[in-house]
């Protein structure tokens, strides 16, 4: 019983914003986004959260909605090292359940 | 540096040989996790520990066993590894609370024969 629901894949040209959705519209009012990423088969890396206002930090920039219902992770300007898999995780405790994710591909 | 160091990387192994994978991190972290990746099924969480001799089962928590004697230390124990265990492992460690971010080990590759 997945709680996000994100694009399989998308493809981005280098130097240019990469914008990935992510669906949650069953997230409850203490749960958070979380965004992490997997490149090729290293561990997941961190990348930003959220629980109702934007974020921004030196990865990423993170919009959620006003309903909280949906958000959209930002890569200001992707380059070929963001080629990854990219997780959208709404997290009610300490565990992380890890969907299907987005395949990124930044092509130059 | 904070990090989270597994080991070994990879391995191969026989069916039924005892193995142990171990798992470090030096930043305090009170959370400890395992997870075992298959394609497909993708990141499964196979048992966590809240804290030094607290441990629970995840999700696929059938053939492993795990220890936290210590904080930083987190094994992974196969006692009697099977095939279906050929896997990619990730031990990760957080703090507690539901706003802080996990860090993940280098991953170790596991083959049963």
């Amino acid at each position: 019983d997945a709680k996000t629901t994100q694009p399989p894949s998308m493809d981005c040209a280098e130097g240019r914003a990469a914008n990935l959705p992510c669906n949650h519209s069953t997230i409850s009012g203490n749960e958070y986004v979380y965004w992490y990423r997997q490149i090729h088969s290293q561990g997941p890396q961190y990348i930003i959260h959220g629980l109702k206002n934007n974020e921004t930090n030196e990865m990423a920039s993170l919009i959620i909605t006003e309903d909280r219902k949906s958000s959209t992770l930002i890569l200001p300007h992707a380059t070929l090292r963001d080629t990854a898999v990219y997780y959208c995780i709404v997290r009610d405790d300490y565990k992380l359940s890890f969907g299907a994710g987005t395949t990124v591909t930044v092509r130059a | 540096e904070a990090q989270v160091t597994q080991n070994p990387r990879y391995l191969i192994t026989v069916t039924g040989k005892k193995l142990t994978v171990t798992c470090s991190q030096n930043m305090n972290h009170e959370y400890m996790s395992w997870y075992r990746q298959d394609p497909g099924l993708g990141l499964r969480q196979i048992y966590y520990s809240m804290n030094v001799e607290v441990t629970d089962k995840g999700d696929v928590p059938e053939g492993y066993k795990v220890s936290r004697k210590e904080k930083r230390n987190f094994p992974l124990i196969l006692e009697s590894p099977s095939p279906n265990q050929t896997s990619l492992y990730f031990c990760a460690s957080s703090l507690l609370g539901t706003e802080t971010k996990a860090f993940f080990g280098q991953g170790t590759r596991l083959t049963v024969v």
